[in-house]
């Protein structure tokens, strides 16, 4: 597509339920990034995927939280058991991880709220 | 459609200089804006602004808001090889974040 897509944009969910947050990168990027931010925060990195490389998970904030990425291109992000506080805007983005520039382009984000 | 734009898209300045990085925007149901530094995987926030003609500062780094025009600008003074990075601004509305492409800085020695 012509730009990162995530589904759902918005997603309402029972605390202790499970979610699956999707992302779809731009054709042909190798990086793929996973951020959240809850409202008035700044952006908080997840996970990171780099081509066939280990991912890097530093930034999970608990294992309730995985991500896996199939053949090098769409991703999901899955929250186990939700709680109050998994409540964000989740960010998924892409970037081509080659030449100088290495901008990141961001998907529109899924809005996650667990009640 | 929703839209926030960043200029200039790169720039190279020697040390000590001063810049100004620009953000505009067309959103609907506008909610604030935010600037953003990635070096390197995580961009850091820097700013968040909601009210126009306030100006936020934090050390050699300063951005302001302007609702009626539209507009945000990041300036930054005298600056340094450590402040190359990309510069992301990003409009939240709606419940999303909607971001620029970014400005690439790139502070030369």
């Amino acid at each position: 597509g012509a730009g990162v897509s995530q589904s759902p944009s918005n997603k309402v969910t029972e605390k202790g339920k499970d979610v699956e947050l999707r992302c779809d990168p731009i054709s042909g990027h190798t990086a793929l990034y996973w951020y959240r931010q809850s409202l008035g925060q700044g952006l908080e990195f997840l996970i990171y995927f780099q081509g066939n490389s280990a991912p890097d998970k530093s930034g999970l904030p608990s294992d309730r939280f995985s991500a896996e990425r199939t053949g090098g291109s769409v991703s999901t992000l899955t929250i186990q058991r939700t709680q109050q506080e998994d409540s964000a805007v989740y960010l998924c983005a892409s970037s081509l991880a080659k030449g100088a520039r290495n901008t990141i382009y961001f998907g529109e984000g899924s809005w996650l709220t667990v009640v | 459609e929703d839209k926030v734009v960043q200029s200039p898209l790169s720039l190279v300045v020697h040390e000590g200089d001063t810049v100004t990085l620009n953000c505009s925007y067309e959103v609907t149901n506008f909610r604030s804006l935010l600037w953003y530094k990635q070096e390197k995987k995580a961009p850091t926030f820097l700013f968040m602004l909601t009210s126009s003609g306030i100006e936020k500062k934090s050390g050699r780094l300063s951005s302001i808001l302007d609702k009626k025009e539209l507009f945000s600008i990041l300036n930054i003074t005298a600056t340094q090889t450590g402040d190359s990075a990309i510069y992301l601004c990003a409009v939240e509305a709606r419940g999303k974040l909607i971001f620029g492409q970014g400005t690439e800085l790139s502070v030369k020695p």
